[in-house]
């Protein structure tokens, strides 16, 4: 098993700060997930790296996926309400039959007014 | 795009019934469907991963017989909670892998919270 450490576990930031979020690993994963749930609803798909060393940004987020693709970084600018949320970073091992996703523990993200 | 639904949304049924809980992606095929089994303030736990036309294949500790899996279609995959007991009370989301996205990219549904009085 293919463990994905996640931290912080909880982060509570007031609004317009930023915030990063950790996801690493001792095993490298062909790919990696960052998704965000609300409560009682199902994760969202925030975006997938797949290359070494990648950075994508949507909107106030960016996110990088380490050159030995084992750890991942989730960083959020001037954080609004809205952020709030359970962040999990979800990584697919290498020689994967079914593309079966290792998720770390999630971060817990509250960001007041 | 990319949608997928789950049915019931929430169900509360007595020990020792049995509950079944469909997963339908409505806009893509999906050749495998994932079952994540979640407990408050937790992360997703795999349960079993679900192939068309196929048994499922259950993860280790997972009751094959207890939770039994069917994926009859390229949209729907069900899972049935059989003899259910307070314990398997818990929040059950699926997920589908679109065959023609990534091969990790897995779609959630919204989930069912299932109570076991």
């Amino acid at each position: 098993t293919q463990l994905l450490e996640q931290s912080p576990q909880f982060l509570s930031i007031q609004e317009g700060e930023n915030l990063t979020v950790y996801c690493n690993s001792s095993s490298v994963f062909s790919s990696l997930q960052w998704y965000r749930q609300e409560p009682g609803e199902g994760p969202v798909l925030l975006v997938t790296v797949v290359t070494g060393g990648e950075v994508k940004k949507l909107k106030r987020l960016t996110f990088q996926f380490g050159d030995a693709r084992k750890d991942s970084s989730l960083h959020i600018t001037a954080a609004q309400p809205g952020d709030t949320g359970l962040y999990l970073c979800a990584g697919g091992a290498e020689r994967d039959s079914w593309g079966k996703l290792q998720f770390g523990a999630g971060t817990q993200v509250v960001v007041t007014p | 795009g990319a949608v997928v639904s789950q049915h019931p949304s929430w169900v509360i049924c007595k020990s020792g019934t049995s509950v079944k809980i469909e997963c339908r992606s409505l806009d893509f095929q999906a050749t495998t469907m994932f079952w994540y089994r979640q407990f408050p303030k937790q992360s997703l736990m795999l349960m079993a991963t679900s192939n068309e036309g196929s048994k499922a294949t259950y993860e280790q500790g997972v009751e094959k017989d207890k939770f039994l899996i069917n994926h009859a279609s390229l949209t729907l995959s069900t899972l049935t909670v059989t003899s259910a007991h307070p314990e398997d009370s818990s929040f059950y989301i699926c997920s589908a892998r679109d065959r023609l996205a990534g091969f990790y990219e897995q779609y959630f549904g919204p989930g069912t919270r299932l109570t076991v009085t």
